[in-house]
């Protein structure tokens, strides 16, 4: 198993760019979530979604939007980029138990 | 408003020694509080989890303990190593285990060896 999957690692945008950020899980795990670490603040949690076609807001949500098609891929877009959005992204998936947590993306907006 | 509040934020240890970290959290309604141990360019892995049930749990060389009257919680690493230098979050959560977790902001812990 491959676990939790984000692409692509490293990203840099322009203010008022889109881009979609991948997410994919291999264990048939039914909730997966979004969350964005900044210095300080731990993770925040943006988008999260408890099966295929069910999505709801986190936290921090205004300028992320996400869709769940499928099981296994949650992906996050960011419509506008802005400044504010600079942060490393990280996707989690669980079935009841543990988050498991991706690899994460590190994503700069100039 | 941050609802789990992590102190300190960094800490170094030497070999051998005991790490500790405190969390204190504001809403009473959360019933799962896990620890994440995180590698610089990785994601957060669980470490340990302990429910409001229970005063402290251990495994191996780390233990939770939880005050649920004082509403925080701490990590202990005993006998710390410098493999264990890393970033510790706590989290909290309520309803299902690990589901829309809160963070910590973090502690950034150096152990010297």
């Amino acid at each position: 198993n491959a676990g939790v999957t984000q692409t692509p690692k490293f990203q840099v945008l322009k203010t008022g760019q889109s881009m979609t950020l991948q997410c994919a899980q291999d264990m048939n795990h039914e909730y997966m979530s979004w969350y964005r670490q900044d210095p300080g603040m731990g993770l925040r949690l943006i988008h999260y979604s408890v099966g295929a076609g069910i999505t709801d807001q986190g936290e921090v949500p205004n300028g992320y939007n996400v869709s769940r098609s499928t099981t296994e891929d949650f992906p996050l877009r960011l419509l506008s980029a802005a400044p504010s959005q600079t942060s490393v992204y990280f996707c989690a998936s669980s079935q009841g138990g543990p988050q498991f947590f991706g690899p994460g993306t590190r994503l700069t907006v100039l | 408003q941050q609802q789990v509040k992590q102190s300190p934020q960094s800490l170094i240890v030497q070999k051998g020694g005991i790490s500790i970290i405190n969390c204190a959290y504001e809403n009473t309604a959360f019933d799962y509080f896990p620890w994440y141990q995180q590698f610089p360019g990785k994601g957060p892995a669980l470490l340990i989890a302990i429910r409001p049930d229970v005063s402290e749990k251990k495994e191996g060389r780390f233990t939770i303990s939880f005050n649920k009257s004082a509403k925080q919680f701490s990590l202990h690493i005993m006998d710390s190593q410098p493999g264990d230098s890393a970033t510790y979050f706590c989290a909290a959560s309520k309803g299902a285990a690990g589901n829309k977790l809160t963070f910590g902001g973090g502690t950034r812990v150096l152990v010297k060896p």
